[in-house]
């Protein structure tokens, strides 16, 4: 069964450095999103991307957020200087046109 | 937006009892409901789903019910096992809006062998 991949399993940074997550959906797949979720709290929404544009955005995905679709397989979520709060597990999903989302594994990004 | 409140956060049960976690949505629009299922450092993984067309939905060990009016949904698990011992999130989507999950809190299970 095809699955969401992302890379890496695990980025540590020094806060105010740049970092660039990636996933990789399912290949049919035509929306896409990004969910964060800090230790032991719930998954929260940041953006949905469909037909190579932003469709939502929560308050979360601020200025120094952005995300691209740079090829027909890669999606990418960068932080352009990251704060220590930016510290979370960083999930990548997509679906194929409504309902069912299927996750990839996490980014765990940590902030020193 | 939305909003999903998720009872209780902690949940324990003996081996072969049944769990029930509750979930309550605000926006009478939402119309897909799924559950996750997160094993600690794993991703998300839905192990069912309801339409706000249906009232109840089965899989073997696993419903869920839908109460349109009310604008709750609930998760029954029965026979539960202790490798039922997760975190299970509720979620509400709303329709032409992105699609994205509005999640509730979770819920920590534990099945006690």
């Amino acid at each position: 069964e095809p699955e969401v991949t992302q890379t890496p399993s695990h980025q540590v940074t020094q806060m105010g450095q740049e970092v660039i997550l990636r996933c990789v959906p399912i290949s049919n797949h035509l929306y896409f999103y990004w969910y964060r979720q800090i230790l032991g709290q719930k998954v929260e929404f940041l953006v949905s991307f469909y037909n190579n544009e932003i469709s939502e955005k929560s308050e979360i995905f601020d200025d120094q957020f952005s995300v691209e679709r740079p090829d027909g397989s890669n999606f990418t979520l960068k932080i352009r200087s990251t704060k220590l709060e930016d510290s979370a597990m960083y999930f990548c999903a997509s679906i194929q046109l409504t309902d069912t989302q299927y996750f990839g594994p996490g980014t765990r990004l940590t902030v020193l | 937006g939305e909003n999903v409140e998720q009872h209780p956060s902690t949940l324990s049960v003996q081996e072969g009892d049944s769990a029930v976690i509750k979930c309550t949505y605000s926006d009478s629009a939402s119309n897909y409901f799924p559950w996750y299922k997160q094993e600690l450092g794993k991703r998300p993984q839905l192990i069912i789903d309801i339409r706000s067309n249906v009232g109840e939905k089965k899989d073997q060990r696993i419903a869920v019910t839908l109460n349109k009016t009310a604008k709750h949904f609930s998760l029954h698990i029965t026979e539960t096992q202790p490798e039922d011992s997760a975190v299970y999130f509720c979620a509400a989507s709303i329709p032409n809006t992105g699609n994205q999950f509005y999640f509730g809190t979770g819920t920590s299970l534990t099945v006690i062998p």
